[in-house]
C-alpha cells in the first residue's frame, strides 16, 4: 500500500529565512507526489505535483519541492518565507493500487512564519 | 471558472433530520471526490466518483449517501447522523482520476446536535 509520512507536526521559521517541510513516502512503482496547503476554515489549494522528469518541481506561491528516490523524500521547500505562508501543509500520494483513484494524504505539518 | 463551490458553508443538524450537502464544478473535471476532515487531521476519503459513476465507497456508514446527478454536481445525502459525524465535509474534483491534481472546496462545516 501507498503511505507518506509527514515527520514534523509543526515548523517554525522567521520571516525571510528558508523554509523545509518535509515528506518521506513508500510505493510500490512509481510514485505520483503532491503537495497541498490548508488555510483555517478553508479547503485544501494544490501546490505541486511529481509525476516524472525534473527532481526539482517548482508549484505556487514560490514554492518547490525535491523528489529523492534514493531517499524516499519530496519535502517542500521556499527560499524565503513569508507570514502570509504560515498554514496547514499536507503531502500526498496517489494510489496506484486503485488505479489512481485514490489520494492518500499525511498527517500535516503546521507551518509557523514569525514576522 | 476555476472554482469548487460547496453549500451551505455552516450545517446544524438534529440526529433524526435529513439534509443535503451540494457541491458544483464548471471546469469540465469528470472526477468528483468527497472528503470528511475532522480538526487537525488530515481529509479522509469517503466517494469517489469517475464519469458520474461511483468508483470508490470508502466503507462509508448507509447515513451518508453520496448522488452525482451530472457532471457538474455532486450531492451528498444526510440521515440519521450521530454526533461524532460532526467534521468539516470537503468535495474536490480533478480533470480525471489518475495523476491529476485535486481542486478542493471550502468545504462544509457541519455540526450534529
Amino acid at each position: 500500500a501507498q503511505s507518506v509520512a509527514q515527520p514534523e507536526d509543526q515548523v517554525n521559521v522567521a520571516e525571510g529565512n528558508p523554509l523545509t517541510v518535509k515528506c518521506t513516502y513508500s510505493v510500490s512503482g512509481n510514485p505520483y507526489l503532491f503537495w497541498y496547503v490548508q488555510y483555517p476554515n478553508r479547503g485544501l489549494q494544490f501546490l505541486l505535483k511529481y509525476i516524472t522528469g525534473d527532481n526539482l518541481v517548482k508549484g505556487s506561491y514560490g514554492f518547490e519541492a525535491e523528489f529523492n528516490k534514493s531517499q524516499t523524500s519530496f519535502h517542500l521547500k521556499k527560499p524565503s518565507a513569508l507570514v502570509s505562508d504560515s498554514a496547514l501543509y499536507f503531502c500526498a500520494v496517489r494510489d496506484t493500487d486503485t488505479g489512481g483513484f485514490k489520494t492518500i494524504f499525511g498527517a500535516g505539518t503546521r507551518l509557523f512564519v514569525k514576522a | 471558472d476555476t472554482e469548487v463551490t460547496q453549500t451551505p458553508k455552516h450545517l446544524v443538524m438534529g440526529m433524526t433530520n435529513k439534509k443535503s450537502l451540494k457541491c458544483e464544478q464548471h471546469m469540465g473535471h469528470r472526477a468528483m471526490y468527497w472528503y470528511k476532515q475532522k480538526a487537525k487531521k488530515p481529509p479522509e476519503l469517503m466517494f469517489v466518483y469517475s464519469y458520474e459513476k461511483l468508483s470508490i465507497n470508502e466503507s462509508v456508514p448507509s447515513r451518508f449517501s453520496p448522488e452525482c446527478p451530472n457532471s457538474s454536481l455532486l450531492n451528498l445525502h444526510l440521515h440519521a447522523l450521530q454526533p461524532e459525524d460532526s467534521a468539516l465535509y470537503l468535495c474536490a474534483s480533478s480533470q480525471e482520476t489518475g495523476n491529476y491534481g485535486y481542486t478542493f472546496g471550502s468545504g462544509t462545516r457541519l455540526t450534529v446536535v
